[in-house]
């Protein structure tokens, strides 16, 4: 059973950059979060698809924007990288809302985005 | 606004001893809770959670926590830590209203020494 997938793993940029994270959900998972978790911090929410629609969103800027594609796969682009945008990047999938399993969230292994 | 609380940035127990973990929400009604394991340079894995019922869930790897709702508390133990327990540990809450976002706490780094 395929868990939650996330590329790349690292990734250097420079500040004023665009980057794209992607993700791949768990298997029968079709909702899809994404988290900032900045060193020595928790995570913190961004947004999360379902439907190929954002359906919340955190406390981030529109520099940050999301995509769901068919397949239930994500992307997280952030445009204008600044130096306080690097952080490690969690995807999170859970089941379609409506039951309480699906506030049971399955995270990736992350993608650590660096900015100089 | 939700908020989570763990007063303890790190906490160092001897291997065999018992380990508690202090959590704290502040929510106007009962939110879900959860507690999740981070260990160095991975993502994080769901050890256990609390929806309603019983107040004393049990989770992964032996880790166990009780709700307390006169306290707002929801506080991880174990028994006996293992050496491999050394990780960050995340209390996170999520309202039950719909909408699966998860609130975290800053987290607890656990040390175990021999």
């Amino acid at each position: 059973d395929a868990g939650v997938t996330q590329s790349p793993t690292h990734l250097i940029k420079t500040r004023g950059q665009q980057v794209t994270l992607r993700c791949s959900p768990k298997s029968g998972h079709d909702t899809v979060s994404w988290y900032q978790q900045a060193l020595g911090q928790g995570p913190q929410f961004i947004f999360q698809y379902y439907e190929e629609e954002e359906r919340q969103r955190g406390n981030f800027p529109d520099r940050f924007s999301g995509h769901q594609f068919p397949n239930y796969s994500s992307e997280l682009n952030v445009n204008a990288l600044l130096l306080g945008d690097s952080a490690l990047y969690l995807c999170a999938s859970s089941l379609n809302p409506g039951t309480t399993s699906s506030y049971e969230q399955y995270f990736g292994p992350g993608t650590r985005l660096t900015v100089t | 606004a939700q908020s989570v609380t763990q007063p303890d940035i790190h906490i160092t127990v001897s291997e065999g001893a018992s380990l508690e973990l202090r959590c704290n929400y502040s929510y106007g009604a009962t939110p879900y809770l959860f507690w999740y394991v981070q260990s160095p340079g991975q993502g994080l894995q769901l050890l256990l959670k609390y929806f309603s019922g019983d107040t004393l869930v049990q989770g992964i790897k032996g880790f166990e926590a009780e709700f307390k709702r006169s306290q707002s508390s929801f506080n991880l133990r174990k028994p006996s830590v293992h050496w491999s327990d050394a990780a960050e540990y995340f209390c996170a809450v999520a309202p039950n209203t719909g909408f699966q976002k998860l609130v975290f706490g800053t987290g607890t780094r656990l040390l175990v020494s021999p």
